[in-house]
């Protein structure tokens, strides 16, 4: 899990409510990453950041809001407009890599959210 | 626990065998891979990545094989354990800014 916290791990959420997940990391990495994961599938991008203050849209991100007010933080609220949000979500960072280089992702622990 | 293995490919391998996953990934100028091992209710874990100007990459335990003629990857483990009990994924980099994608990922399970 390296420097990466996400809380809560589990999460209920009643139908119509907006929850926020936690991610936080200490690694001083400037990119940081969410993903939702479904059994059976792969990890899918809902949101990236690159630099603070700045934030751009992944494959899935209707329905799923972030802020990138500190480097150190990437929150993401899962809106009630999430058709169908019960998923294990994932946060991840990496250094951005600025050259042609690209670095390597480090992820969290996860949250599960339930929606009841 | 987080029912990641459900529906995926396994394999299901001894203790002390070796385990070769595969993987074909999409996406000709892809210059950057990575295997990621996830165990049930974690979040994935780095284990080892290889760049396009390399044909393989060696760690501890670990080679990956890249075979760029095919698009084909390869996570060899050499004397599975228990312990590499997981769901393994493979990532790869499909655009300048380092965006990765993931394949479904593969179920092993090794057995004494």
């Amino acid at each position: 899990d390296g420097g990466i916290t996400q809380s809560p791990k589990y999460l209920f959420r009643k139908e119509g409510q907006n929850v926020t997940l936690s991610c936080e990391q200490n690694l001083n990495h400037d990119a940081m990453y969410w993903y939702r994961q479904d059994p059976g599938q792969g990890l899918r991008l809902i949101y990236y950041s690159q630099i603070v203050n700045d934030f751009q849209k992944g494959d899935i991100a209707e329905g799923y809001s972030v802020s990138r007010e500190k480097k150190e933080s990437f929150p993401l609220t899962v809106t009630s407009a999430q058709k169908n949000p019960t998923a294990f979500y994932l946060c991840a960072s990496s250094t951005w890599g600025r050259s042609s280089s690209t670095d390597t992702q480090y992820f969290g622990p996860g949250t599960r959210l339930t929606v009841l | 626990g987080e029912s990641v293995g459900l529906h995926l490919p396994t394999l299901s391998v001894q203790e002390g065998d070796n385990s070769i996953i595969n993987c074909a990934y999409s996406n000709s100028a892809s210059d950057y891979f990575i295997w990621y091992k996830q165990e049930s209710g974690k979040g994935p874990q780095f284990i080892i990545d290889i760049r396009s100007n390399m044909d393989k990459r060696q760690g501890q335990r670990v080679t990956v094989l890249l075979n760029k003629t095919v698009k084909h990857l390869s996570l060899q483990i050499a004397a599975t354990q228990p312990g590499d009990s997981a769901v393994y994924f493979c990532a790869e980099n499909t655009d300048s800014w380092g965006k990765l994608q993931f394949g479904a990922g593969t179920q092993v399970v090794v057995t004494p």
